[in-house]
């Protein structure tokens, strides 16, 4: 079953604006992780949290994550065109180290 | 249902040894992804099929990696070879339709160990 919950489902925006998209998930875990998926291509990494940390910058990515709320965001700035993408979170159940995967967020960001 | 699913679930070789690993996906579902995963790092993408052809083959490592899908169902891994960096656990998703418009639901993984 799937664990992370992506919010919201579409994300709809103009170029050079910033994108914001949320995750919750359930149980306890020892890293997070979000990544892009392009129509027609397999899921990229972007980037890895650990459950020790509260923030990571890659480029225009941020990432943050709230342990006791079991949440997380990744923020993108100055969006472009080619950030249009379905963007997932999955989390690495600590009890079983198992991978779950959140139905994704679908970001369209308009030129 | 039955989802995904994958074997071996465990396999350890020989370096030099060819391996094949299988992927029985979700009845109905046209999209099937290979991924790796090596030991604390994110999922690597290999390669994506949708029916029996394989348009995006763009993440496989090496001439070593090979992988079919015969029936627009069942596909088959193949590492010729195998190298000790080759170890990871090797993960099988698929889904509806288009990739990226679509969950994907994953296997429980082959976890490969090459000595």
């Amino acid at each position: 079953s799937q664990q992370g919950e992506e919010d919201p489902q579409a994300l709809s925006i103009q170029e050079g604006e910033n994108a914001t998209m949320n995750c919750s998930y359930k149980t306890s875990i020892n890293n997070l992780q979000w990544y892009r998926q392009n129509s027609g291509r397999g899921l990229v990494h972007l980037i890895l949290i650990r459950s020790n940390e509260r923030e990571k910058h890659s480029g225009r990515l941020r990432v943050t994550l709230d342990t006791s709320k079991k949440s997380s965001s990744l923020l993108i700035t100055a969006s472009r065109a080619a950030d249009t993408a379905s963007y997932f979170c999955a989390t690495d159940d600590r009890r079983n180290n198992d991978m779950r995967f959140g139905a994704g967020t679908r970001l369209t960001v308009k030129p | 249902g039955a989802g995904v699913s994958q074997s071996p679930s465990n396999k350890v070789t020989e370096k030099g040894k060819d391996v094949e690993l299988r992927c029985d996906p979700i009845s109905g579902h046209t999209a099937l992804y290979w991924y790796r995963q090596s030991l604390g790092q994110g999922l690597e993408f290999l390669i994506y099929f949708q029916g029996n052809s394989a348009p995006d083959k763009s993440g496989l490592p090496s001439d070593r990696f090979s992988a079919e899908r015969t029936g627009g169902s069942v596909s088959t891994l193949t590492i010729q070879r195998t190298q000790q960096e080759d170890s990871a656990v090797y993960l099988c998703a698929s889904s509806l339709g288009q990739p990226g418009r679509e969950t994907q639901y994953f296997g429980p993984g082959t976890r490969l160990l090459v000595l």
